[in-house]
């Protein structure tokens, strides 16, 4: 099993909601990481897990809260988002961080849209 | 990491071989060069890597000068399912896992 799982496809929610975007793979992978693509621009990193601990930040907004339960799961849970929030959002996972098999597999992503 | 640059689009004949160019002139010793691709509304998806020595897979081939300030993906017989956004990454051993984007290449592969 080579894929990364990124629960749902899409999302549209409102300024107020709260909800949550699911991330799964099950390659034994202990490196996870969020993230987010605006229309025709390339993907920017906003956070890194590693072993289940978060190891960086991209100085991301904190109605941005990423969470990893297991070393299967990534979670990123959205709350009082705005409009320009409105993106693709990848989860992608690899091996390690720091060593040569870095190959990153990344999820389809979740579409998100806010009204 | 060291930047990159790619020119922003390309066009390649189906059948025939593409040849994507990447500058990185400011690449250190323990910097790797990195390829993905992200074909239209998917998930970006890993091509190939290497770090001074050219690299073959069943997708691309990888040539790498030897002074290792530039690189070209070889897609040896493009089909229309090569279209895509090609980027080109450097990547320092052991940094902690942050991957990098820039603005890659945009191939058009045509009939």
């Amino acid at each position: 099993d080579t894929e990364v799982t990124q629960t749902p496809k899409h999302l549209v929610m409102g300024m107020t909601n709260k909800k949550s975007l699911k991330c799964e793979q099950h390659m034994g992978h202990r490196a996870m990481y969020w993230y987010k693509q605006k229309a025709k621009k390339p993907p920017e990193l906003m956070f890194v897990y590693s072993y289940e601990k978060l190891s960086i930040n991209e100085s991301v907004p904190s109605r941005f809260s990423p969470e990893c339960p297991n070393s299967s799961l990534l979670n990123l849970h959205l709350h009082a988002l705005q409009p320009e929030d409105s993106a693709l959002y990848l989860c992608a996972s690899s091996l390690g961080t720091g060593g040569r098999d870095t190959e990153a597999f990344f999820g389809q992503g979740t579409r998100l849209t806010v009204v | 990491d060291a930047k990159t640059t790619q020119p922003p689009s390309m066009d390649c004949a189906e059948g025939r071989a593409a040849n994507l160019p990447c500058n990185h002139s400011t690449i250190s010793g323990n910097e790797y060069v990195y390829w993905y691709r992200q074909i239209h509304s998917q998930g970006p998806q890993y091509i190939i890597h290497g770090l001074k020595n050219n690299e073959t897979n069943e997708m691309a081939s990888l040539i790498i000068t030897e002074d290792r300030k530039s690189s070209t993906l070889i897609l040896p017989h493009a089909t229309l399912r090569d279209t895509a956004v090609y980027y080109c990454i450097v990547r320092r051993f052991g940094n902690t896992g942050k991957l990098i984007f820039g603005q890659g290449t945009t191939l058009q592969v045509k009939p």
